[in-house]
């Protein structure tokens, strides 16, 4: 079945720091993958996606390539702000499933610190 | 409104008893989803309402779970006879109903504590 793994949180970094967030995923068939992101107090928005291998995608600074021989999405961001603080979601969505459910990582946990 | 509304944003329930949870979409949008966020979990689907269509209810985890949609647009996630596990945020989230989900919109959430 579909699953997605990201990092455990919390992660701590400096502010200007650089981001890696790893995300990996299992599907049969060709997923479509997303990042979203929950900051405090409010609800979850997309930040980005892809949806075919090698598309990258991009959004506030933040980017994520579609790996599929790796079957990685990592979350990248070159130098981070303490507005990035919140929490980061992984997911995939199968186009096979009619209803288009996402399938979700745990989350990860970012704090920056001034 | 501007965005998906849920209430409450919290609820403190005896084990036992029943609880509704509301959900007010944006406008407009035909497809409502429901999701339960358990600590240190990623979000786990529980129900789909697209328009006028019979729901898919496979998500929902007992027979104590059920939902339904009004009109095509409030949606109500009723839980009865309340357990210490069901605890957890309950999201609810609506889209235009396209094939993307770039056009999920999500609410706060309703975190629920069964004591």
């Amino acid at each position: 079945g579909n699953s997605v793994t990201q990092m455990e949180g919390p992660v701590t970094l400096s502010e200007e720091a650089f981001l890696t967030i790893n995300c990996t995923y299992t599907a049969t068939g060709y997923p479509s993958l997303f990042w979203y992101v929950q900051y405090p107090g409010e609800g979850l928005q997309l930040l980005l996606k892809a949806t075919k291998a090698d598309d990258k995608g991009s959004n506030k600074g933040f980017e994520a390539t579609y790996r599929k021989e790796t079957t990685s999405f990592h979350l990248e961001k070159g130098s981070v702000q303490v507005s990035d603080s919140a929490v980061y979601f992984c997911a995939l969505s199968d186009t096979r499933d009619s209803n288009y459910q996402l399938i979700w990582g745990a989350g990860t946990k970012l704090i920056i610190k001034p | 409104g501007a965005g998906v509304s849920q209430s409450p944003s919290n609820k403190v329930t005896e084990k036992g008893k029943d609880v509704e949870l509301r959900c007010d979409p944006i406008s407009g949008h035909t497809a409502l989803y429901w999701y339960r966020q358990s600590l240190g979990q990623g979000l786990e689907f529980l129900i789909y309402f697209q328009g006028n269509s019979a729901p898919d209810k496979s998500g929902l985890p007992s027979d104590r779970f059920s939902a339904e949609r009004t009109g095509g647009s409030v949606s109500t996630l009723t839980i009865q006879r309340t357990q210490q596990e069901d605890s957890a945020v309950y999201l609810c989230a609506s889209s235009q109903g396209g094939t993307s989900h770039e056009k999920l919109f999500f609410g706060s959430g309703t975190q629920l504590s069964v004591l």
